[in-house]
Parts: C-alpha cells; sequence; structure tokens
C-alpha cells in the first residue's frame, strides 16, 4: 500500500498569518496516462464528517475559499491557506486515490496561536 | 442534493457481527463507486473498502479482509458493510462515501457516519 506522511502533526499560527501542510507518499501518484495526480485534500472540523477541499492535487472543490491553494506533483505535495481565518481551525487530511486501495495521511491539526 | 444516510451502528461483542447501511439520495446512485471510511474515537481516518459501480469489483483494507463485506443494492439505492468477527480495534464511526464513477477516485460527499462499539 502506498504510506501517505504528513508534517507537522499539529501547528499554531496566528490569525492573517500563512500556513503550508505537507504530504509525501511513498510512491508516485502521479498517473502518466492522464498526467494528474490523484491527491485529495480534506479539511475535518470537531464533531463533522471530512469536507473536501482540494482533488487532483490542485483543483479546489466548489465553494472552497480560495483562500485554499493544493500544489505539488508525484510524491511531494502542500496545502496552503494564504490568510488563517478562525474557522479555519480543523484537522487536515492527505488522501491518495492512485490505487483501488485508498490510504490517507496521519492528519495535521491546526490552531490559533 | 446529495445525502448519504448511514445506519445500523450499534454496540456488539466482540467475535459478534453486524451490518451497516447506507441510504443514498440525490444522484444515480448505480453510476457511482461507493466506498466505506472509518474514524477511531480521537484517531484519523482509515479507508476500509470500495465497490465498483456493479458490485463485481470489491477491494478492502488488509485490517478488514476475511471479515468484512462491501455490497450494494442499486434497485433500492443503498449500500452495505456486513462486518463479521468484530474486534475492539473496529470501534469507530463508519462513514459512507461517494466519489466518481471510477473507483480511482476522491471522495466528494460524506455521510454523517454511524458509531460501532465493540466491547463486551
Amino acid at each position: 500500500d502506498i504510506v501517505m506522511t504528513q508534517s507537522p502533526d499539529s501547528l499554531a499560527v496566528s490569525l492573517g498569518e500563512r500556513v503550508t501542510i505537507n504530504c509525501k507518499s511513498s510512491q508516485s501518484v502521479l498517473y502518466s496516462s492522464d498526467n494528474k495526480n490523484y491527491l485529495a485534500w480534506y479539511q475535518q472540523k470537531p464533531g463533522q464528517p471530512p469536507k473536501l477541499l482540494i482533488y487532483w492535487a490542485s483543483t479546489r472543490e466548489s465553494g472552497v475559499p480560495d483562500r485554499f491553494s493544493g500544489g505539488g506533483s508525484g510524491t511531494d505535495f502542500t496545502l496552503a491557506i494564504t490568510s488563517l481565518q478562525a474557522e479555519d481551525v480543523a484537522v487536515y487530511y492527505c488522501h491518495q486515490y492512485y490505487t483501488p486501495r485508498h490510504t490517507f495521511g496521519q492528519g495535521t491539526k491546526l490552531e490559533i496561536k | 442534493e446529495v445525502q448519504l444516510l448511514e445506519s445500523g451502528g450499534n454496540l456488539v461483542q466482540p467475535g459478534g457481527s453486524l451490518r451497516v447501511s447506507c441510504a443514498a439520495s440525490g444522484f444515480t446512485f448505480s453510476s457511482y463507486a461507493m466506498s466505506w471510511v472509518r474514524q477511531a474515537p480521537g484517531k484519523g481516518l482509515e479507508w476500509v473498502s470500495t465497490i465498483s459501480t456493479s458490485g463485481d469489483s470489491t477491494y478492502y483494507a488488509d485490517s478488514v479482509k476475511g471479515r468484512f463485506t462491501i455490497s450494494r443494492d442499486n434497485s433500492k439505492d443503498t449500500l452495505y458493510l456486513q462486518m463479521n468477527s468484530l474486534r475492539a480495534e473496529d470501534t469507530a464511526v463508519y462513514y459512507c462515501t461517494k466519489g466518481h464513477p471510477s473507483i480511482l477516485t476522491y471522495f466528494d460527499y460524506w455521510g454523517q457516519g454511524t458509531l460501532v462499539t465493540v466491547s463486551s
């Protein structure tokens, strides 16, 4: 199975500051036939199911604020929040769907400093 | 509006069995692969199983393979997860998720989840 490793496990950032969360896969999730990275990001707030933020590594889901962006290719990916808002406090997960046996990163807990 | 409504979660003894269901609405259920993802209390997300549109192809995490069976009834727009030989480590909220027609899909809709507790 592909192992997804996120860093850091947790971070505290001041309101208005930029946030970067990293995700590394144990093998490439770039599918050569369509040149797409099979990588998604989710946000989960307490007591709620996860919410899709980003898919194909960099495509923002409809309705997601444009302060959220995804980047990277192959094995190294990032989720960035340009200006942290109070409502962004959550746990963030990356997810590879390159293989039928999907895997998630362990999660990154984001808090306000 | 897409809706996924899980049911069937309960307290069950170790070694017991349980079937959870997911009633889907708001989309053409038979056209989409479906999956189960679980989350143990205070822990991260774990993919459990995926089923193709027709149900002919199924995939399982090693942690549940041979004990859990995913199935679907496209005439009832319902997804199932039959769980046998349950263990304490299967205690989790089980989410039903929808993706795209392919099994190689991100999960764009999630249900609210159903809690399965395995304890004596």
